[in-house]
Protein backbone atom coordinates (compact mmCIF):
# COMPACT_ATOMS: atom_id res chain seq x y z
CA UNK A 1 0.00 0.00 0.00
CA UNK A 2 1.01 3.34 -0.85
CA UNK A 3 1.62 5.79 2.25
CA UNK A 4 3.04 9.20 2.52
CA UNK A 5 3.83 11.04 5.85
CA UNK A 6 5.00 14.39 6.64
CA UNK A 7 6.50 15.73 9.84
CA UNK A 8 8.53 18.54 10.48
CA UNK A 9 5.65 21.37 10.22
CA UNK A 10 5.50 23.64 13.28
CA UNK A 11 5.25 27.47 14.88
CA UNK A 12 8.84 29.50 13.45
CA UNK A 13 9.53 32.77 13.61
CA UNK A 14 9.71 35.00 10.67
CA UNK A 15 13.38 34.56 8.96
CA UNK A 16 13.80 31.46 10.88
CA UNK A 17 14.15 27.50 9.26
CA UNK A 18 12.26 24.49 8.89
CA UNK A 19 13.11 21.09 7.18
CA UNK A 20 10.08 19.15 6.72
CA UNK A 21 9.90 15.29 5.91
CA UNK A 22 7.58 12.43 3.79
CA UNK A 23 8.73 9.45 4.50
CA UNK A 24 7.02 7.07 1.96
CA UNK A 25 6.42 3.43 1.87
CA UNK A 26 4.70 1.22 -0.78
CA UNK A 27 6.69 2.49 -3.73
CA UNK A 28 10.31 4.04 -3.94
CA UNK A 29 10.96 7.53 -4.10
CA UNK A 30 13.38 7.71 -5.89
CA UNK A 31 11.99 6.03 -8.93
CA UNK A 32 9.20 8.95 -9.24
CA UNK A 33 8.69 12.58 -9.88
CA UNK A 34 8.00 13.62 -6.29
CA UNK A 35 6.52 17.01 -5.72
CA UNK A 36 5.70 19.08 -2.32
CA UNK A 37 2.50 21.10 -2.25
CA UNK A 38 1.03 23.72 -0.15
CA UNK A 39 -2.15 25.08 0.85
CA UNK A 40 -2.32 28.51 2.94
CA UNK A 41 -5.68 28.56 5.76
CA UNK A 42 -9.08 28.96 3.93
CA UNK A 43 -7.06 29.23 0.36
CA UNK A 44 -6.70 27.03 -2.73
CA UNK A 45 -3.60 24.71 -3.40
CA UNK A 46 -0.40 25.96 -4.70
CA UNK A 47 2.71 24.12 -6.32
CA UNK A 48 6.08 24.37 -4.53
CA UNK A 49 8.61 22.08 -5.93
CA UNK A 50 8.92 18.88 -7.55
CA UNK A 51 12.21 16.92 -7.97
CA UNK A 52 12.53 14.13 -10.81
CA UNK A 53 13.73 10.48 -10.85
CA UNK A 54 16.73 11.86 -12.71
CA UNK A 55 17.39 14.48 -9.52
CA UNK A 56 16.31 17.70 -11.50
CA UNK A 57 14.88 20.16 -9.15
CA UNK A 58 12.24 22.86 -10.24
CA UNK A 59 10.35 25.70 -7.68
CA UNK A 60 7.64 28.17 -7.69
CA UNK A 61 8.93 31.28 -8.18
CA UNK A 62 7.75 32.66 -4.35
CA UNK A 63 9.68 30.05 -2.78
CA UNK A 64 12.99 29.96 -5.30
CA UNK A 65 16.17 30.62 -3.48
CA UNK A 66 15.00 29.83 -0.04
CA UNK A 67 13.26 26.61 -0.39
CA UNK A 68 15.35 23.41 -1.26
CA UNK A 69 13.81 20.09 -2.32
CA UNK A 70 15.74 16.55 -2.09
CA UNK A 71 15.44 13.40 -1.15
CA UNK A 72 17.31 10.43 0.95
CA UNK A 73 17.52 7.37 -1.06
CA UNK A 74 18.47 4.69 1.81
CA UNK A 75 15.29 6.55 3.71
CA UNK A 76 12.92 6.45 1.18
CA UNK A 77 12.27 9.85 2.24
CA UNK A 78 11.92 13.39 0.90
CA UNK A 79 12.32 16.78 2.14
CA UNK A 80 11.93 20.40 1.53
CA UNK A 81 14.49 22.63 3.85
CA UNK A 82 12.65 26.16 4.34
CA UNK A 83 15.06 29.03 4.70
CA UNK A 84 14.39 33.08 5.83
CA UNK A 85 10.60 31.86 6.00
CA UNK A 86 8.06 34.54 5.85
CA UNK A 87 4.22 34.75 7.27
CA UNK A 88 3.30 34.06 3.50
CA UNK A 89 4.50 31.01 3.97
CA UNK A 90 2.20 29.50 6.64
CA UNK A 91 0.33 26.53 5.42
CA UNK A 92 0.23 23.15 5.05
CA UNK A 93 2.69 21.45 3.17
CA UNK A 94 1.68 17.89 1.54
CA UNK A 95 3.81 15.69 -0.56
CA UNK A 96 2.77 13.96 -3.34
CA UNK A 97 3.68 11.23 -6.03
CA UNK A 98 3.12 12.30 -9.71
CA UNK A 99 1.27 9.47 -11.21
CA UNK A 100 3.11 10.05 -14.96
CA UNK A 101 6.32 11.84 -14.92
CA UNK A 102 5.66 14.59 -17.56
CA UNK A 103 2.06 14.82 -16.83
CA UNK A 104 2.41 15.72 -12.90
CA UNK A 105 -0.88 14.77 -12.29
CA UNK A 106 -0.69 13.49 -8.33
CA UNK A 107 -2.16 10.59 -7.16
CA UNK A 108 -0.82 9.94 -3.82
CA UNK A 109 -0.78 12.33 -1.20
CA UNK A 110 0.36 12.35 2.56
CA UNK A 111 -2.27 13.84 5.39
CA UNK A 112 0.05 17.67 5.30
CA UNK A 113 1.66 19.06 8.24
CA UNK A 114 1.28 22.66 9.06
CA UNK A 115 3.72 25.05 9.49
CA UNK A 116 3.19 28.62 10.87
CA UNK A 117 5.45 31.27 10.39
CA UNK A 118 4.56 34.18 13.12
CA UNK A 119 6.66 36.08 16.01
CA UNK B 1 2.27 31.46 -17.37
CA UNK B 2 -0.98 29.62 -18.12
CA UNK B 3 -4.04 30.84 -15.48
CA UNK B 4 -6.49 27.90 -14.57
CA UNK B 5 -10.06 29.52 -13.97
CA UNK B 6 -12.36 27.70 -12.34
CA UNK B 7 -16.80 28.35 -12.73
CA UNK B 8 -18.42 28.97 -10.50
CA UNK B 9 -16.28 29.42 -7.15
CA UNK B 10 -19.81 27.37 -5.40
CA UNK B 11 -22.43 25.87 -6.52
CA UNK B 12 -25.09 24.45 -4.03
CA UNK B 13 -26.87 21.20 -5.76
CA UNK B 14 -30.02 19.44 -4.50
CA UNK B 15 -28.92 14.97 -3.59
CA UNK B 16 -29.16 13.31 -6.72
CA UNK B 17 -29.32 16.09 -8.72
CA UNK B 18 -26.33 17.08 -11.40
CA UNK B 19 -23.29 19.58 -10.68
CA UNK B 20 -21.30 20.73 -13.16
CA UNK B 21 -18.08 22.70 -12.89
CA UNK B 22 -16.25 24.55 -15.29
CA UNK B 23 -12.78 25.31 -15.70
CA UNK B 24 -11.06 27.47 -18.22
CA UNK B 25 -7.11 27.63 -19.02
CA UNK B 26 -5.53 30.77 -21.03
CA UNK B 27 -3.69 28.60 -23.30
CA UNK B 28 -4.43 25.06 -24.56
CA UNK B 29 -3.75 22.23 -22.70
CA UNK B 30 -3.78 19.82 -25.38
CA UNK B 31 -0.41 18.46 -26.46
CA UNK B 32 0.02 18.10 -30.04
CA UNK B 33 3.18 15.21 -29.65
CA UNK B 34 0.31 12.57 -27.60
CA UNK B 35 -3.17 14.18 -28.33
CA UNK B 36 -3.89 14.49 -24.50
CA UNK B 37 -5.00 17.13 -22.16
CA UNK B 38 -2.90 17.52 -19.57
CA UNK B 39 -5.54 18.51 -17.36
CA UNK B 40 -6.74 16.97 -13.91
CA UNK B 41 -9.61 16.77 -11.26
CA UNK B 42 -9.20 16.79 -7.56
CA UNK B 43 -11.83 16.23 -5.00
CA UNK B 44 -10.76 17.67 -1.23
CA UNK B 45 -13.15 17.32 1.80
CA UNK B 46 -12.80 19.28 4.79
CA UNK B 47 -8.97 18.67 6.54
CA UNK B 48 -7.96 15.90 4.40
CA UNK B 49 -5.22 15.61 1.36
CA UNK B 50 -6.92 16.26 -1.88
CA UNK B 51 -7.52 13.29 -4.11
CA UNK B 52 -7.13 12.52 -7.97
CA UNK B 53 -10.80 11.96 -9.59
CA UNK B 54 -10.34 12.64 -13.31
CA UNK B 55 -7.07 12.49 -15.08
CA UNK B 56 -6.02 13.56 -19.10
CA UNK B 57 -9.14 15.37 -18.87
CA UNK B 58 -11.53 12.33 -18.50
CA UNK B 59 -9.90 9.21 -17.20
CA UNK B 60 -11.11 8.30 -14.11
CA UNK B 61 -8.89 7.20 -11.43
CA UNK B 62 -9.43 3.99 -10.43
CA UNK B 63 -11.80 3.63 -7.48
CA UNK B 64 -13.48 6.85 -8.09
CA UNK B 65 -17.55 6.17 -8.81
CA UNK B 66 -18.48 6.58 -11.93
CA UNK B 67 -21.48 9.35 -11.43
CA UNK B 68 -17.85 11.67 -11.84
CA UNK B 69 -16.77 12.64 -15.23
CA UNK B 70 -14.56 15.12 -17.28
CA UNK B 71 -14.99 16.57 -20.41
CA UNK B 72 -13.53 18.87 -22.60
CA UNK B 73 -10.51 19.31 -24.84
CA UNK B 74 -7.99 22.07 -25.08
CA UNK B 75 -8.85 25.67 -23.23
CA UNK B 76 -12.39 24.17 -21.62
CA UNK B 77 -13.21 21.41 -19.26
CA UNK B 78 -15.81 20.33 -17.41
CA UNK B 79 -16.56 17.98 -13.94
CA UNK B 80 -20.15 16.75 -13.58
CA UNK B 81 -21.28 14.87 -11.03
CA UNK B 82 -24.31 12.97 -12.49
CA UNK B 83 -26.28 12.89 -9.18
CA UNK B 84 -25.00 14.17 -6.39
CA UNK B 85 -24.54 12.59 -2.95
CA UNK B 86 -23.80 14.10 0.49
CA UNK B 87 -20.41 12.49 0.66
CA UNK B 88 -19.42 14.34 -2.27
CA UNK B 89 -19.74 17.68 -0.50
CA UNK B 90 -15.84 19.08 -1.01
CA UNK B 91 -13.96 21.41 -2.85
CA UNK B 92 -12.99 20.68 -6.15
CA UNK B 93 -9.50 21.82 -8.04
CA UNK B 94 -8.82 21.67 -12.01
CA UNK B 95 -4.94 21.27 -12.86
CA UNK B 96 -2.21 21.83 -15.15
CA UNK B 97 1.24 20.91 -14.64
CA UNK B 98 2.16 23.42 -11.67
CA UNK B 99 -1.34 25.39 -12.02
CA UNK B 100 -4.06 24.63 -9.84
CA UNK B 101 -7.47 26.50 -10.69
CA UNK B 102 -9.10 28.42 -7.56
CA UNK B 103 -11.34 25.65 -6.56
CA UNK B 104 -14.99 25.30 -6.36
CA UNK B 105 -16.82 24.22 -3.20
CA UNK B 106 -20.09 22.38 -3.59
CA UNK B 107 -22.52 21.88 -1.31
CA UNK B 108 -26.08 20.58 -0.73
CA UNK B 109 -29.17 22.74 -1.34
Amino acid sequence: EVQLVESGGGLIQPGGSLRLSCAASGFTVSSNYMSWVRQAPGKGLEWVSVIYSGGSTYYADSVKGRFTISRDNSKNTLYLQMNSLRAEDTAVYYCARLAHSSSWFLDYWGQGTLVTVSS
Amino acid sequence: DIVMTQSPDSLAVSLGERATINCKSSQSVLYSSNNKNYLAWYQQKPGQPPKLLIYWASTRESGVPDRFSGSGSGTDFTLTISSLQAEDVAVYYCQHLETFGQGTKVEIK
